[in-house]
């Protein structure tokens, strides 16, 4: 088993639509989430942390359930501009695990 | 405030070639590290550094070296280029191992 997996993807959904990504980690002892967006040929780019109580920035809310080992990130009103590649990463000490990436195209 | 600097941002070697890619880092970061991403692939660890003059494997470290002699370089050294070491290379830093890495913009490599 991976230590951190994605949704396979790719999504292909329409603007204004809302999308939602899930991530899982195997490590229960992990202590840090992110979420990074990767667009093409660049590099990663922090989105947001994930925190315990979940955490919300305009459009796009995550949420981390221990007990389950999941995150999640949950983009509203979808934009062209969102079309990108969504990386769930997991961390414990030095040790930090970028999942393998869920591609989101964003249709008009 | 340049954040994260790569060098080069291209470069095309022969096989058996070695060179060293440049990681430069102006944010007092004391974590850095060096990924590689293959097409369609995820990014996968190299090796990385806590700090000034400690250096650790990561996930995929052989045919690779690095070293951190000022806490603002990470340098990622190719000792005999072979083509499986075609690839995008990134360099990141952080605050600490909990904190949020920073990308530079990757230096793309083609080994012939």
């Amino acid at each position: 088993r991976k230590e951190v997996e994605q949704d396979p993807g790719p999504f292909n959904v329409p603007e204004g639509a809302t999308v939602a990504f899930n991530c899982t980690y195997s490590n229960s002892a992990s202590q840090s989430f992110f979420w990074y967006r990767q667009d093409c040929r660049k590099e990663p780019k922090l989105l947001m942390s994930v925190y315990s109580s979940g955490n919300e920035d305009g459009r796009f809310t995550a949420q981390l359930n221990r007990a389950s080992q999941y995150i999640s990130l949950l983009i509203r009103d979808s934009k062209l501009s969102d079309s990108a590649t969504y990386l769930c990463v997991a961390g414990l000490y030095d040790k930090v695990i970028f999942g393998p990436g869920t591609s989101l195209s964003v249709i008009p | 405030n340049a954040g994260v600097t790569q060098t080069p941002k291209f470069r095309v070697l022969k096989t058996g070639q070695s060179m060293t890619l440049l990681c430069a880092q102006d944010m007092n970061h004391e974590y850095m590290y060096w990924y590689r991403q293959d097409p369609g692939m995820g990014l996968r660890l190299i090796h990385y550094s806590v700090g000034e003059g400690t250096t650790a494997k990561g996930e995929v470290p052989d045919g690779y070296n690095v070293s951190r002699l000022k806490k603002q370089n990470f340098l990622l050294g190719l000792e005999s280029a072979a083509p499986s070491q075609t690839s995008v290379y990134f360099c990141a830093s952080s605050y600490g191992v909990y904190q949020p890495q920073h990308f530079g913009d990757g230096t793309r490599l083609s080994i012939l």
